[in-house]
């Protein structure tokens, strides 16, 4: 299979608790995005890749939010001190140079 | 204002019927504009490009008013199939590669 991955598919942790997601693009792909969704509401931005380079952050991220893309491949989105309102599903994308972001089938975290 | 508006419905429609759904966005300086599609659980897909000129695909029309800062989507004879959520995007602004999603209007197809 070619398409975007996410690791873990769901994720259950206690409050406080950090957390980690894993995202492999398709793997020519230079864009990689990451946004969240909660339910009944569209995909929020939170951040973009163009190869490693992190090129814009939501203001919506407090400092608990952390994304690498180490050498332009696979990326990480890591959450420190989870809050039970991080609860949603984080959705990765990758694209090529054009407006079509492919998406992974997500990571669903749930914070107790 | 929210950067990407759309109504969330539910529209609920009987089968054959038409549908049009529309989509405002704030910064007059967004140059590329999308529908995607987004089935229950699953991840949003492409349903089409949003172009100056219109953009036909099937029984699937979208149209851009730059001067309303709208999009439309307008579905002819609606399939039972079509039932899904339908997402506006719009990138940030020109020259940036953010995009935006609007919160997604739902449409339910009826036998």
């Amino acid at each position: 299979d070619t398409g975007v991955s996410q690791d873990p598919r769901h994720k259950i942790t206690k409050r406080g608790q950090n957390v980690t997601f894993r995202c492999d693009p398709i793997s020519e792909h230079n864009r990689l995005y990451w946004y969240r969704q909660t339910l009944g509401q569209g995909p929020e931005f939170l951040t973009y890749f163009q190869n490693e380079a992190q090129l814009e952050k939501s203001r919506l991220l407090s400092d608990r939010f952390s994304a690498e893309r180490p050498k332009g491949s696979f990326s990480t989105l890591e959450i420190q001190r989870t809050e039970q309102g991080d609860s949603a599903m984080y959705l990765c994308a990758s694209s090529l140079n054009t407006g079509e972001l492919f998406f992974g089938e997500g990571s669903r975290l749930t914070v107790l | 204002r929210k950067e990407v508006e759309q109504d969330p419905g539910p529209f609920n429609v009987p089968e054959g019927a038409t549908v049009a759904f529309n989509c405002t966005y704030s910064n007059s300086a967004s140059q590329s504009f999308f529908w995607y599609r987004q089935d229950c659980r699953k991840e949003p897909k492409l349903l089409m490009s949003v172009y100056s000129s219109g953009n036909e695909d099937g029984r699937f029309t979208a149209q851009l008013n730059r001067a309303s800062q709208y999009i439309s989507l307008l579905i002819r004879d609606s399939k039972l199939s079509d039932s899904a959520t339908y997402l506006c995007v719009v990138n940030k602004a020109s020259g940036t590669y953010k995009y935006i999603f609007g919160t997604g209007t739902r449409l339910k197809v009826l036998a």
